[in-house]
């Protein structure tokens, strides 16, 4: 089946312009997340949505950044006034189930993120 | 505070022989621990997951990782590697703790195997 996608794959901003990032996860997924990967570093949380319901933004570095999940399966992820110090890969990944079950520990499906680049 | 270690940045291994990537982690009680795969161009590919029982893991293309407590380590392994299995290798830890949704993934190690 269809894994998870993401759009557009490479995006080239000017500081200060408003980007957003779109993710569809696979289809039923509850949980969805994004993370941030700098180059020559590990992916790194943003924010985690389960259906449209985002639990946690703990990882979101700035309040230009925001993310929605309308209704439960696509996701956007926006960032306000870009800086050059958000050059990185945005990854979305989704997952089965309700990542808070301790004993299902469904793993995370990564799409092939988006490529932002602040001039 | 939670995170994992992956001390080596490049590991080389001639093709037909066991390869290791080490990885070790700090979490506060019993930790989530997984291997993902990052090919050029592609989404990180989940390789297998330790939550309890054996301590050693099987996971998918001959990977598996040994859980060692005592060191707080996660090592990946394999018998015999291949050209093929040459990319990226993060290690990452969830802790068991209800609540923490988010996996904490080390820096990477990219594995290269010689012909």
């Amino acid at each position: 089946g269809a894994g998870v996608s993401q759009s557009p794959r490479y995006k080239v901003a000017k500081r200060g312009q408003d980007v957003a990032l779109r993710c569809d996860p696979i289809s039923g997924h509850v949980s969805l997340f994004w993370y941030q990967q700098a180059l020559g570093q590990g992916p790194e949380f943003l924010t985690y949505f389960q259906n449209e319901a985002q639990l946690d933004k703990s990882g979101l570095p700035s309040d230009r950044f925001f993310a929605e999940r309308p209704e439960g399966s696509v996701s956007t992820l926006k960032i306000q006034r870009t800086q050059q110090e958000d050059s990185a890969v945005y990854l979305c990944a989704s997952s089965l189930a309700n990542f808070d079950s301790l004993w299902s520990m469904p793993p995370q499906y990564f799409g092939p993120g988006t490529r932002l680049t602040v001039t | 505070a939670q995170s994992v270690a992956q001390p080596e940045d490049q590991v080389n291994v001639a093709e037909g022989n066991p390869l290791t990537v080490k990885c070790t982690y700090s979490v506060s009680g019993n930790p989530y621990l997984f291997w993902y795969v990052q090919y050029p161009n592609r989404g990180l590919q989940f390789l297998l997951k330790y939550i309890t029982g054996d301590n050693l893991v099987k996971g998918s293309y001959g990977f598996e990782a040994e859980f060692n407590k005592s060191q707080t380590s996660f090592h990946l392994k394999k018998p015999s590697a291949l050209v093929s299995d040459s990319a990226l290798y993060f290690c990452a830890v969830r802790p068991l703790q209800t609540g923490a949704n988010n996996l904490f993934f080390g820096t990477g190690t990219r594995l290269t195997v010689i012909p």
